[in-house]
């Protein structure tokens, strides 16, 4: 089992629809990062929690360290948003654990 | 205020070969950290470079190596390349002691290994 768990795997909306990825991991972590990669492979931080909640524009991200559960809801979806999704912890010192990624895909 | 930078960007190779990465880290950042990303997974920590010594590693054989050098730009070196190491290799910068913030990714280095 992996440490850190993702669903879905594969995610297909409808422009305008409001988006919930979950991520689940079960050892203990410092913080947990969204991250968001495009096609090309480069990597962009969306957002880093240690608690609650998180809000950018129409993303935001929330965590529940007790439930070692975090999600990352997108509201008003745009095919702009498209992208594959990654949820990691942070373990020990700088060192990240990642999720397998969510594949979104917006339609228009 | 400079980002990550990884060179090249793409890179064919043959089995059985060495192969340089390099990763400029983001001005201020003093660790830097490796990871693989195989087609369609999430990427896994190779290791982490701070104040030039290696500061952890993941489960990868001793033919991947690394260096960091005084300005915090890192190399990762891999010898007898194998068809499995096909990935995209990517470095990502911080600050020590700072939990992670600002935590920076390069847009990594694709290579292939045929």
């Amino acid at each position: 089992k992996n440490e850190v768990e993702q669903s879905p795997q594969n995610l297909t909306a409808q422009e305008g629809e409001f988006i919930t990825i979950n991520c689940s991991y079960s050892v203990g972590i410092s913080a947990l990062h969204w991250l968001q990669q495009h096609p090309g492979g480069g990597i962009v931080s969306l957002f880093m929690l240690s608690s609650g909640k998180k809000k950018h524009g129409r993303l935001i991200a929330t965590i529940n360290i007790q439930e070692k559960h975090s999600s990352l809801h997108i509201t008003a979806s745009h095919p702009r948003d498209s992208a594959v999704y990654i949820c990691a912890v942070f373990t020990s010192g700088s060192r990240l654990t990642f999720g397998e990624g969510t594949q979104l895909t917006v339609n228009p | 205020e400079t980002g990550v930078t990884q060179s090249p960007t793409h890179l064919i190779k043959t089995r059985g070969q060495q192969v340089t990465l390099r990763c400029s880290s983001q001005s201020g950042h003093n660790t830097v950290s490796w990871y693989q990303q195989a087609l369609g997974q999430g990427p896994q920590f190779i290791f982490q470079y701070y104040r030039e010594e290696e500061n952890g590693r993941g489960n990868f054989p001793p033919r991947f190596s690394g260096l960091q050098f005084p300005n915090y730009s890192s190399e990762l070196n891999v010898n007898a390349l194998e068809l499995d190491d096909s990935a995209l290799y990517l470095c990502a910068s911080s600050l020590a002691g700072t939990g992670g913030s600002g935590y920076t990714f390069g847009s990594g280095t694709r290579l292939t290994v045929v």
